[in-house]
């Protein structure tokens, strides 16, 4: 069965620079949420959309925006990296009539220098 | 507001001892759906199962079962004959209705180690 696809899967970018996350959601689903996991850390919510609108919104940074394009696959643009942004980013996707079955990306891991 | 306590930060156990991960949520929410994941060392989490508010049966799965308790808030997970595989981040999470954007919230994850 297709699962859910990230890309890339690793990322190393210098301070100041900006990086773009990219999720492919399970085919049919419509609704994307991203998931910010620190070192040592459990992950943390930082977006969803359904049907190409944010639907929900948590502790994002506002040098982060995200989107979702009309083939329901979604981009997260990060700005002016810091240090304190390595992370493994993960994007989860699931379909709104059955919303607490999410399926989780094998995740994006950002190293920032 | 929702919240996930996993007290224990790391486990250690010799192999094919039990292993009992605790998980004691804050919901409030009537409706509300409880989840464990496993993190291995690759990093990729890993759904073990899925239980509603409604649904407080305890289930055998294999090696893994959980015990669900509304009373106490809890819902806990055990792995019998614990094996070196088994060692990785089990998080504990909760998820609200849908007025609430059904965004997971994670514990702070138990460490469990198995040693041969």
């Amino acid at each position: 069965a297709a699962g859910v696809i990230q890309s890339p899967r690793h990322l190393i970018k210098e301070k100041r620079e900006t990086a773009t996350l990219k999720c492919y959601p399970i085919p049919r689903h419509d609704t994307v949420y991203w998931y910010q996991q620190g070192p040592g850390q459990d992950p943390q919510f930082l977006i969803s959309f359904y049907e190409k609108m944010q639907s929900d919104k948590g502790s994002i940074p506002d040098r982060f925006s995200a989107q979702q394009f009309s083939d329901y696959h979604s981009e997260l643009n990060m700005s002016s990296l810091e240090l304190g942004d390595s992370a493994l980013y993960f994007c989860a996707s699931s379909l709104n009539s059955i919303l607490n079955e999410q399926f989780f990306g094998p995740g994006t891991r950002l190293t920032v220098l | 507001a929702q919240k996930v306590t996993q007290a224990q930060t790391e486990i250690s156990v010799v192999e094919k001892e039990d292993v009992t991960l605790d998980c004691v949520y804050e919901t409030r929410d009537t409706t509300y759906y409880l989840f464990w994941y496993k993190q291995p060392p690759s990093g990729e989490l890993v759904f073990l199962i899925r239980r509603n508010s409604f649904d407080e049966q305890n289930e055998i799965s294999g090696r893994y079962s959980w015990n669900f308790q509304k009373s106490t808030s809890s819902f806990n997970f055990t792995i019998t004959a614990s094996q070196v595989v088994d060692s990785a981040v089990y998080f504990c999470a909760l998820s609200e209705g849908v007025e609430y954007g059904n965004k997971l919230v994670f514990g702070a994850g138990t460490i469990l180690r198995v040693k041969s």
